[in-house]
């Protein structure tokens, strides 16, 4: 069984810009989540879907969205690029939301 | 109240000795405790996790120990090998569900051959 796909897994932009990460489950699996990671932050969980719909949401500026396709596919969206928000952006799903997760390679985000 | 606090933030071991990685926290309604493993270039991993109405859980070389008056956890590794140098992370969730998980802020282990 393939693992989670996340594409791209390196990006490049400058601030202002907008960018969208995508990332593609485990076969069956109903749950997404993201999480951002950063070494002066850790690992912080930015939000789930769970059949196309937003499960949890962190504590993260209405910059950063989300959403769930109905082939459980997901994508998150950041608009207005800061700095800050350079970081390894990682997706994990899992089958019903409440088992393990399984976690992505990840998106390295740079921004300039 | 949402923190999980780690230590210690590096941690370098013999072969064959035992790593020892202690968390806490404060928020009483987390009821999930997972530990994840992450080698350089890859997403985290579960490596082993306990609910707090066990205070011992084994699988293999790895051992969680419970405390849930103390509000602590910690992982063991015993006879640590080259192989586990990685960064671990602990992690809490409150609910039966969802994976909104807060994560301790990880500990990286060097295991010395």
């Amino acid at each position: 069984k393939a693992g989670v796909t996340q594409t791209p897994r390196y990006l490049i932009k400058t601030r202002g810009q907008q960018v969208t990460l995508s990332c593609s489950p485990i076969s069956g699996h109903r749950s997404v989540s993201w999480y951002q990671q950063t070494p002066g932050q850790g690992l912080q969980f930015l939000f789930e879907y769970f059949s196309e719909t937003q499960r949890n949401k962190g504590n993260f500026p209405g910059r950063f969205s989300g959403r769930q396709f109905s082939n459980s596919r997901s994508e998150m969206n950041v608009s207005t690029l800061e700095l800050g928000d350079s970081a390894l952006y990682l997706c994990a799903s899992s089958l019903v939301g409440a088992g393990e997760q399984f976690f992505g390679p990840g998106t390295r985000l740079t921004v300039l | 109240q949402q923190q999980v606090k780690q230590s210690p933030q590096s941690l370098i071991v013999q072969k064959g000795g035992i790593s020892i990685i202690n968390c806490a926290y404060e928020n009483t309604a987390f009821d999930y405790f997972p530990w994840y493993q992450q080698f350089p270039g890859k997403g985290p991993a579960l490596l082993i996790a306990i609910r707090p109405d066990v205070s011992e859980k084994k699988e293999g070389r790895f051992t969680i120990s419970f405390n849930k008056s103390a509000k602590q956890f910690s992982l063991h590794i015993m006879d640590s090998q080259p192989g586990d140098s990685a960064t671990y992370f602990c992690a809490a969730r409150k609910g039966n569900y969802g994976q909104n998980f807060v994560f301790g802020p990880g500990t990286r282990l060097s295991v010395l051959p």
